[in-house]
């Protein structure tokens, strides 16, 4: 597609239901990235993929967090039993490969919030 | 200390003068500086990156990198009320192979008319 694409856009869940949150990278981008955004608050990273496999989950903040990629495409983040602390602005963004100099184009987000 | 510092201001300029933004990040092998703009509900967007030393000019946009002093700027001239927003600095992990961006947290920037 033309840009990076988040599905759901908003997501209202109740506390301890599991959530899925789907990315569709930019057409071609070898690279996809989650980060979380709370309000008011930076950009914080979760995980990475090259391709299918991921050399850096080092964000994910607990193992109610995974995340996986299928096909060098999609990606889905999924959170398990979730708690109100996970409400936030879930960003996917995708890159082309190392030589692009990890120029990222972001998706417009996955609203959250656990009630 | 955090990997990438910015003040969260607010820092608000006048129309039609110089925004000044600044940076510092910690990591001394960082290769690659990204600024991004974040308007209140949406996504960050590029503005402007920078690999070397010195400046680099685009528009009303300047990034100065200086890595000695391990420090990043953006310059906005000609403040406009649009230009109102987030602004925020990422940098490249040094790692070999790790493509991440470490985000600031941003500095709001307010234009008043």
């Amino acid at each position: 597609g033309a840009g990076v694409s988040q599905s759901p856009s908003n997501k209202v869940t109740e506390k301890g239901k599991d959530v899925e949150l789907r990315c569709d990278p930019i057409s071609g981008h070898t690279a996809l990235y989650w980060y979380r955004q709370s309000l008011g608050q930076g950009l914080e990273f979760l995980i990475y993929f090259q391709g299918n496999s991921a050399p850096d989950k080092s964000g994910l903040p607990s193992d109610r967090f995974s995340a996986e990629r299928t096909g060098g495409s999609v990606s889905t983040l999924t959170i398990q039993r979730t708690q109100q602390e996970d409400s936030a602005v879930y960003l996917c963004a995708s890159s082309s490969s190392a030589n692009d100099g990890n120029t990222i184009y972001f998706g417009e987000g996955s609203w959250l919030t656990v009630v | 200390q955090k990997e990438v510092e910015q003040n969260s201001g607010p820092l608000s300029v006048p129309e039609g003068a110089i925004a000044s933004l600044n940076c510092t990040y910690s990591d001394r092998g960082s290769q690659s500086f990204f600024w991004y703009r974040q308007y209140s509900g949406k996504s960050p967007e590029l503005i402007m990156f920078i690999y070397s030393n010195g400046d680099k000019e685009d528009g009303r946009f300047t990034a100065q990198l200086n890595k000695a002093s391990q420090y990043v700027s953006l310059l906005i001239r000609d403040s406009q009320p649009s230009d109102s927003a987030t602004y925020l600095c990422a940098v490249n992990a040094a790692n070999f192979g790790n493509e991440k961006l470490t985000f600031g947290t941003g500095t709001r920037l307010t234009i008043i008319p």
